[in-house]
């Protein structure tokens, strides 16, 4: 059981390119989301998802697309990578319903556009 | 989207207890209370939730206002890795935020040797 596995841990990219961020869970959960951590600042929720294709938009989705294709993936796109979304993303999964345990999370992908 | 108060920082001397307060005056009838906590250069770790009754786990104590409007999470005897920002959410069970974690900036938390 690997819980949360994101990919890659790090990664550098020129302003305009686009990438993928990976995130798989095998732990069938239904619940997924993603987020962005800026220094000294809380977690922002990009997108998350309910259930296989489902999706929806967080606080700052703005360059950002996602899909949900199977239980187990939600990868984050990049579409054209801007220094302001310099950041470590977070993936995210939970079993449905808040009275169940919380959240696990991935260790995070350290980004830096440059 | 419901919010909570907590104090920016907190200190603790190792193997005292810590009592970690949170506001949350605007919390709805069906927000759970979770706490969560995240150590340097890691992904947040759930810690523990509740409803409206007091929750214990091996990790840590919850204590909840009977109007809900206010919690404690209590670390029973602090220890050097319990170091770490600790974040106080509100879980909507239903509703346009279904299934959604709001964080704000936290408690940063330092243990005393």
């Amino acid at each position: 059981n690997a819980g949360v596995t994101q990919t890659p841990k790090f990664q550098v990219l020129k302003t305009g390119q686009s990438m993928t961020l990976q995130c798989a869970q095998d732990m069938n959960h239904e619940y997924m989301s993603w987020y962005r951590q800026d220094p000294g600042m809380g977690l922002r929720l990009i997108h998350y998802s309910v259930g296989a294709g489902i999706t929806d938009q967080g606080e700052v989705p703005n360059g950002y697309n996602v899909s949900r294709s199977t239980t187990e993936d939600f990868p984050l796109r990049l579409l054209s990578a801007a220094p302001s979304q310099t950041s470590v993303y977070f993936c995210a999964s939970s079993p449905q319903g808040a009275q169940t345990y919380g959240y696990t999370f991935g260790s995070g992908t350290r980004l830096t556009v440059v | 989207d419901a919010k909570t108060t907590q104090p920016n920082s907190m200190e603790s001397n190792e193997e005292e207890p810590v009592h970690l307060p949170c506001n949350h005056s605007t919390i709805s009838g069906t927000d759970y209370i979770h706490w969560y906590r995240q150590l340097p250069s890691q992904g947040p770790e759930y810690v523990i939730h509740g409803l409206t009754s007091n929750v214990n786990n091996r990790m840590a104590s919850l204590a909840i206002a009977e109007d809900r409007k206010s919690s404690t999470l209590i670390l029973h005897r602090a220890t050097l890795r319990d170091a770490a920002v600790y974040y106080c959410i509100l879980r909507a069970d239903r509703g346009s935020t279904l299934g959604r974690l709001y964080f704000g900036r936290g408690t940063q938390l330092t243990v005393w040797p």
